[in-house]
């Protein structure tokens, strides 16, 4: 079983221009997380997609960011007119969701580090 | 989502075992202790997680007190390797994974 992929690994883009980072979940996992980590700071949360549906955006920008997680495919994270301050590494985390008395992790890829010059 | 408060960072020594708390005195009844790590700015790894009871795995052990206002992670017979950030998260199914500033797990020679 595949893990978590992320691709590209590295994307550069100049200012102005789009990004798209596509994560592909674990076989069987229909929930994706999103995550964003700048330099020498934590990962925050952007947003949770189960497939078609987002469920919470609250850590996404309000502006030029937006997420999906079509029914076939991979997720996609999607930067429109980056700017410099765009530059970071982000992850995606994919789960299957169980609740009960297991509960159950989340489990991240490689990442995409953006470079916008 | 409950928030956690971890040390800034931790020494250890090589083959010694390492003992990270996290305190998590807001959790509710249904939120688990979830503990991952990331090492280097590579993708965070998933360690170990419980509810109630002390788990162990292959790479760990997880000491929830009873209250469960608080645990510790255990990583018997630290090695180099180990040296990463450490993040405690209080975590249900179908709610987000939110991440707090972790711990820097530094293991010496």
């Amino acid at each position: 079983n595949a893990g978590v992929m992320q691709n590209p690994r590295h994307l550069v883009r100049r200012r102005g221009q789009e990004a798209r980072l596509r994560c592909s979940p674990m076989k069987g996992h229909s929930h994706v997380y999103w995550y964003r980590q700048l330099p020498e700071e934590g990962l925050k949360f952007m947003v949770y997609l189960q497939k078609e549906n987002i469920i919470d955006e609250s850590g996404m920008p309000k502006e030029r960011f937006s997420a999906e997680f079509p029914k076939e495919g991979p997720s996609i994270l999607r930067i429109q007119q980056v700017v410099r301050g765009d530059s970071a590494a982000y992850f995606c985390a994919s789960s299957p969701f169980r609740q009960g008395p297991s509960n159950t992790e989340a489990f991240f890829g490689q990442g995409t580090r953006l470079t916008v010059v | 989502d409950a928030k956690t408060t971890q040390p800034t960072s931790m020494d250890c020594a090589e083959g010694r075992a390492a003992n990270l708390p996290c305190n998590h005195s807001t959790i509710s009844g249904n939120e688990y202790v979830y503990w991952y790590r990331q090492i280097h700015s590579q993708g965070p790894q998933y360690i170990i997680h419980g509810l109630k009871n002390n788990e162990t795995n292959e790479m760990a052990s997880l000491i929830i007190t009873e209250d469960r206002k608080s645990s510790t992670l255990i990583l018997p017979h630290a090695t180099l390797r180990d040296t990463a950030v450490y993040y405690c998260i209080v975590f249900t199914s179908g709610s987000r994974l939110t991440f707090g500033e972790g711990t820097q797990l530094t293991v010496n020679p």
